[in-house]
C-alpha cells in the first residue's frame, strides 16, 4: 500500500538550477498538495491542485511551478534555486477539499540550496 | 500573520502521565480541527480531528478537547508512551475549502 510517494528523498543544488521533486499517489485522490516545511515553522502551502489540469497558488508559491496532467501525479518545479529554498518539501494529497479533509503526506524531500 | 500557534515548542513528560498539547487559533472561520504526528525523516500522520460543532473527541488514548469561546484546542495523552515521542502538529481548515493551515509543531519527548 505505496500512498503518497516523493522522490529523491535527497537532493543538493546550486544557486540557479532547477529541478522538479516528483509526487505520485495511488489512492485516487481529486486533491493534491505541496507544502515546505522550514526549520521550527509549520507546514506552509506552496501550491495545491483540485483535480487534473485545475492548480492554484497557496501560501508561499513565488518561485516554483506546478502541473497536474494526471490525478496520481503531480510535480514541484523549481526554475532558479535560491538559498531561501532550502527546507523540506512534503506532498499530500485527500479525497476531497471542504470539511473533514484528512491529508496523506509522502516522506518528504530534503532540499539544500548553496 | 500566525492564523494557528503552538506556543509550546517542546514537551517532556513522563512515561505513563498524561501530556497535553495546545494550540490557539485566530480565525473563527475555521470549522475542523486535525492533529497529526511526526516522526524523525517520516511525512505527517493523520492523528485525531474534531468538528467545530463538538466540543470533545476520544479516540483511545487519544483526547483532543475544543474550546471555541477561546479559540483553543488541546490533546490529551494518556498514558504517555516512549512510542508517543514525536512532532506533533495542530492544523485547521477553513470551511471555504480544502486547505489546511498547520501550527509550528510541538515536540513531545516521554521518557521511561
Amino acid at each position: 500500500n505505496a500512498g503518497v510517494t516523493q522522490t529523491p528523498k535527497f537532493r543538493i543544488l546550486k544557486i540557479g538550477q532547477s529541478m522538479t521533486l516528483q509526487c505520485t499517489q495511488d489512492m485516487n485522490h481529486n486533491y493534491m498538495y505541496w507544502y515546505r516545511q522550514d526549520p521550527g515553522m509549520g507546514l506552509k502551502l506552496i501550491y495545491y491542485s483540485v483535480g487534473a489540469g485545475i492548480t492554484d497558488k497557496g501560501e508561499v508559491p513565488n518561485g516554483y511551478n506546478v502541473s497536474r496532467s494526471t490525478t496520481e501525479d503531480f510535480p514541484l518545479r523549481l526554475e532558479l534555486a535560491a538559498p531561501s529554498q532550502t527546507s523540506v518539501y512534503f506532498c499530500a494529497s485527500s479525497l476531497r477539499g471542504g470539511t473533514k479533509n484528512i491529508q496523506y503526506f509522502g516522506a518528504g524531500t530534503r532540499l539544500s540550496v548553496l | 500573520d500566525q492564523q494557528v500557534k503552538q506556543n509550546s515548542p517542546s514537551l517532556s513528560v513522563q512515561e505513563g502521565r498524561i501530556s497535553i498539547l495546545n494550540c490557539d487559533y485566530t480565525n473563527s472561520m475555521f470549522d475542523y480541527f486535525l492533529w497529526y504526528k511526526k516522526y524523525p525523516a517520516e511525512g505527517p500522520t493523520f492523528l485525531i480531528s474534531i468538528s467545530s460543532i463538538k466540543d470533545k473527541n476520544e479516540d483511545g488514548r487519544f483526547t483532543v478537547f475544543l474550546n471555541k469561546s477561546a479559540k483553543h484546542l488541546s490533546l490529551h495523552i494518556v498514558p504517555s508512551q516512549p512510542g508517543d515521542s514525536a512532532v506533533y502538529f495542530c492544523a485547521a481548515s477553513p470551511n471555504q475549502g480544502g486547505k489546511l493551515i498547520f501550527g509550528q509543531g510541538t515536540e513531545l519527548s516521554v521518557k521511561p
